[in-house]
């Protein structure tokens, strides 16, 4: 049981590039979620699912992209890097959604850096 | 504006004495979680306090939810090296989305 599970852990990219950052929880959660955390700031969110096919946005969507085809994988896409996305993003899963109590687990995260 | 502020948001302190760290917020949330997040990891969830007045209890660490469910406090009592980290609390909000505090950095000195 790996929890969750998030590639890669370093990223540099130049202004305009595009990447994806993977996630994937083995626990068979239908809540994921993608935050990124900058000094001073706390954890905001970026875009969340409730189950396979269904996606939303939260506090910072733009600039980023995200689907859900199956339940254990939620990647992260990037469409044109800036140098205001230079950030650690957490991937996240719960059973269902964290507001209503049930344990949140976060995987190690992604260091990004934009150029 | 910050939705749920944290303070203090650095705290130093030498290994035995008491802290505490708040959660304050204008708004009324379902629940409040806390976190501790360690350098290069991810939170990892300490406790979820989810009535009015709560009080919850883990080894040295209290955690209490206001009666109004708008604020939190967390308190660390003889505080040890091992409790160095961040420490975030996040409240739960419409739709069950969790909105994040700030974070207090605490480092505790031997």
């Amino acid at each position: 049981n790996a929890g969750v599970t998030q590639t890669p852990k370093f990223q540099v990219l130049k202004t305009g590039q595009s990447m994806t950052l993977q996630c994937a929880q083995d626990m068979n959660h239908e809540y994921m979620s993608w935050y990124r955390q900058d000094p001073g700031m706390g954890l905001r969110l970026i875009h969340y699912s409730v189950g396979a096919g269904i996606t939303d946005q939260g506090e910072v969507p733009n600039g980023y992209n995200v689907s859900r085809s199956t339940t254990e994988d939620f990647p992260l896409r990037l469409l044109s890097a800036a140098p205001s996305q230079t950030s650690v993003y957490f991937c996240a899963s719960s059973q269902t959604r964290p507001g209503g109590g049930p344990t949140q687990y976060f995987g190690p995260g992604t260091r990004l850096l934009v150029l | 504006t910050q939705l749920l502020e944290q303070s203090p948001q650095f705290l130093s302190i030498q290994e035995g004495e008491n802290l505490t760290v708040y959660c304050n917020s204008s708004s009324v949330f379902s629940s409040l979680q806390w976190y501790r997040q360690e350098p290069g990891e991810g939170p990892v969830l300490l406790v979820t306090v989810v009535t009015g007045g709560e009080v919850k209890k883990l080894k040295r660490l209290t955690f209490q939810f206001g009666d109004a469910r708008k604020d939190s406090s967390l308190h660390i009592t003889a505080a040890q090296p091992g409790d160095t980290g961040l420490y975030l609390c996040a409240g739960g909000r419409q739709g069950g989305k969790l909105i994040f505090g700030q974070g207090t950095e605490l480092s505790v000195k031997p």
